[in-house]
């Protein structure tokens, strides 16, 4: 049973424009959001993370949108670069209580390409 | 100052052979996750070792994968009688906590690439 579900599986993005990768999630436990980005050959790395409280947290050109009553969540990459070039994963974890599980629960991933 | 490493980086072994895969975690993380990277299926969780406490091992797969971790340090993924549906990529996480909380991060390893032919 998949718990978190990710879309697109990949998307392709002109230089400058905006892109857009979703998740929505099934266990109304989970409590911590976060999306890493892994470039190949690599492990993933951290980007950006939220907790249900907030509906929105933004650090540079990335946005992570919130929406608890959909169960959804979303990142966005304002402003796109080549560099930005990677597989997003979004993930969810029960660890931010301090109860229940720990560790991270991936969507399947989205290959972002960012053409110049 | 280094972060996770994994040894080997690559490791090609034949169906019904055993292999090794080793983790050193970043010096004084106390928490350490195993994950597997399959092609389509993200990442999926194996093991959780925290401490001196008993190991989460509710993600193994089947009773040919174990792990061990001595020294609350290194740890090493063992894979017996392997078959080519274990080939994948193996990852290794440590963070500083025993569970996330607040922007606490899991910082990944390079993960070894294993083919079971």
């Amino acid at each position: 049973q998949q718990q978190v579900k990710q879309s697109p599986q990949s998307l392709i993005v002109q230089k400058g424009g905006i892109s857009i990768i979703n998740c929505a999630y099934e266990n109304t436990a989970f409590d911590y959001f976060p999306w890493y980005q892994q470039f190949p050959g690599k492990g993933p790395a951290l980007l950006i993370a939220i907790r249900p409280d907030v509906s929105e947290k933004k650090e540079g050109r990335f946005t992570i949108s919130f929406n608890k009553s959909a169960k959804q969540f979303s990142l966005h990459i304002m402003d796109s670069q080549p560099g930005d070039s990677a597989t997003y994963f979004c993930a969810a974890s029960m660890g931010y209580s301090g109860a229940g599980s720990y560790q991270l629960t991936f969507g399947k991933g989205t290959k972002l390409s960012v053409i110049p | 100052g280094a972060g996770v490493s994994q040894s080997p980086s690559n490791k090609v072994t034949e169906k019904g052979k055993d292999v090794e895969l080793r983790c050193d975690p970043i010096s004084g993380h106390t928490a350490l996750y195993w994950y597997r990277q399959s092609l389509g299926q993200g990442l999926e969780f194996l093991i959780y070792f925290q401490g001196n406490s008993a190991p989460d091992k509710s993600g193994l797969p089947s009773d040919r994968f174990s792990a061990e971790r001595t020294g609350g340090s290194v740890s090493t993924l063992t894979i017996q009688r392997t078959q080519q549906e274990d080939s994948a990529v193996y990852l290794c996480a440590s963070s500083s906590r025993p569970r996330l909380a607040g922007d606490d991060e899991q910082f990944f390893g390079p993960g070894t690439r294993l083919t079971v032919l």
